[in-house]
């Protein structure tokens, strides 16, 4: 299982961009790069998913080189919403290979 | 998005009781779910990965005959705490993997179960 690595936990301000980057250093071919945003109380959510290059779509990017040993969330103008705990998840879709969640990125958002 | 719900939300029960959450997928069928368990401020951990028609597999450290989980059919899995005790309070939570379509593949997690054994 590729182990992932984040940071514990980021600062921002309202309408500020937020890049949270994420290591994956043993990914394997068929693995996907999933990023999940979980609130206090609440399952996780899914936000995005890539396998290379950049993906987007209407909450957020994510930016995976060509090497996918990182790849970076990347959520634009966020608001006090946005805080909550952000995790990155590295596996393969298919059967019933198990998701491993590390310790997330706690972010916190002032106004 | 694909939408996994749980059922109940929360439930308080007392020492040594069985309880049962459901876990199903609404519009998606999924062969694999799974369950894990979240402490207060700590990530999930994951309890077992259960396959639709077959035995669940239990992590490392978690008790098969406590944590008692069915997947009867492609939306529905069950998890039953047999005899809770208050350790066993915790916040449950249940993803589906989809098995076909668009978003095959990706997993979905329903909203959690707070369970408070006393």
């Amino acid at each position: 299982l590729a182990k992932t690595t984040q940071p514990i936990s980021m600062d921002s301000y309202e309408g500020q961009e937020v890049n949270i980057t994420c290591s994956h250093n043993n990914i394997a071919t068929n693995d996907y790069i999933t990023w999940y945003q979980q609130f206090p109380s609440q399952g996780p959510r899914f936000i995005i998913q890539g396998y290379k290059t950049k993906v987007t779509n209407e909450v957020a990017s994510l930016f995976i080189p060509a090497d996918r040993k990182s790849s970076t969330l990347s959520l634009p103008r966020v608001s006090l919403s946005d805080t909550a705990v952000y995790y990155c998840l590295v596996g393969s879709n298919t059967g019933g290979f198990k998701t491993i969640f590390g310790a997330g990125t706690r972010l916190f958002v002032k106004a | 998005g694909a939408v996994v719900s749980q059922h109940p939300s929360r439930v308080i029960c007392k020492s040594g009781t069985s309880v049962k959450i459901e876990c199903r997928s609404l519009d998606f069928q999924a062969t694999t779910m799974f369950w894990y368990r979240q402490f207060p401020k700590k990530s999930l951990m994951l309890m077992a990965t259960s396959n639709e028609g077959s035995k669940a597999t239990y992590e490392q450290g978690v008790e098969k005959d406590k944590f008692l989980i069915n997947h009867a059919s492609l939306t529905l899995s069950t998890l039953t705490v047999t005899s809770a005790h208050p350790e066993d309070s915790s916040f449950y939570i249940c993803s589906a993997r989809e098995a076909s379509g668009r978003g095959v593949g990706t997993q979905y997690f329903g909203p959690g179960t707070r369970l408070l054994v006393l």
